[in-house]
């Protein structure tokens, strides 16, 4: 069974520069999230899909960060403009809908604002 | 609100039993997680426990829960140099999957 595919695994941007990170979930798992991972930290809930519905965006910096899941499968997290601060891997997860069910994590997106 | 705590650091020998400790603020947690990160990996999920057990074992892993104290440990049995990376400890907050994660705990092993 595939895991959860990220890309890229690397972005450096400029700062002011937008930058889209995109991510397949696990076949089968209508739950996707996406984290932000600062170094040094654990990950840090962004936004949480069920199928194709944002069902928790309070993390979600909307001044600059959107997210999409079109068709309930894959997704795309994306931020204009970056800012420094937003130097960070990004982290996308899936599960089975339903409590208790283990989220499984991509590798992960390295961004660097420079 | 929520918050769980790790220590940042352990250093074991290997062969070893490693223990990571954390402790967590929100009671009506139903699971209680340990991830493991490796460099530049996602991370790996090793193993949780349901809010109403005290242990859990799978294979050299035995994770601890004090509910009362709202702390939870994970053992490693005979260390090896490949459990050498961070981990972490998260519980489940809010009734659904919305995981809280720790800063988590680098565990170095040394020959």
């Amino acid at each position: 069974e595939a895991g959860v595919v990220q890309s890229p695994r690397y972005k450096i941007i400029e700062k002011k520069q937008p930058v889209a990170f995109w991510c397949n979930p696990i076949s089968g798992h209508n739950t996707l999230y996406w984290y932000l991972q600062n170094l040094g930290q654990g990950p840090e809930l962004l936004i949480r899909y069920e199928n194709e519905e944002a069902v928790d965006d309070s993390q979600l910096p909307k001044d600059r960060f959107s997210a999409e899941r079109l068709k309930g499968v894959d997704s795309t997290l994306k931020i204009q403009p970056a800012e420094l601060g937003d130097s960070a891997v990004y982290l996308c997860a899936s599960s089975p809908t339903g409590e208790g069910y283990e989220q499984y994590f991509g590798p992960g997106t390295r961004l660097t604002v420079t | 609100g929520e918050d769980v705590e790790q220590s940042l650091f352990l250093s074991v020998r290997e062969g070893d039993s490693s223990v990571i400790n954390c402790t967590y603020t929100d009671s009506s947690s139903t699971y209680l997680y340990w991830y493991k990160q490796e460099p530049g990996a996602g991370l790996q999920l090793l193993t949780y426990i349901f809010s109403n057990m005290d242990m859990k074992q799978d294979q050299r892993l035995t994770v601890l829960l004090n509910k009362k104290d709202k702390h939870l440990s994970l053992r490693i049995a005979d260390t090896q140099t490949g459990d050498s990376a961070i981990y972490f400890c998260a519980e489940s907050f809010g009734g659904y999957n919305k995981l809280i994660f720790g800063a988590g705990t680098r565990l170095a092993v040394h020959p």
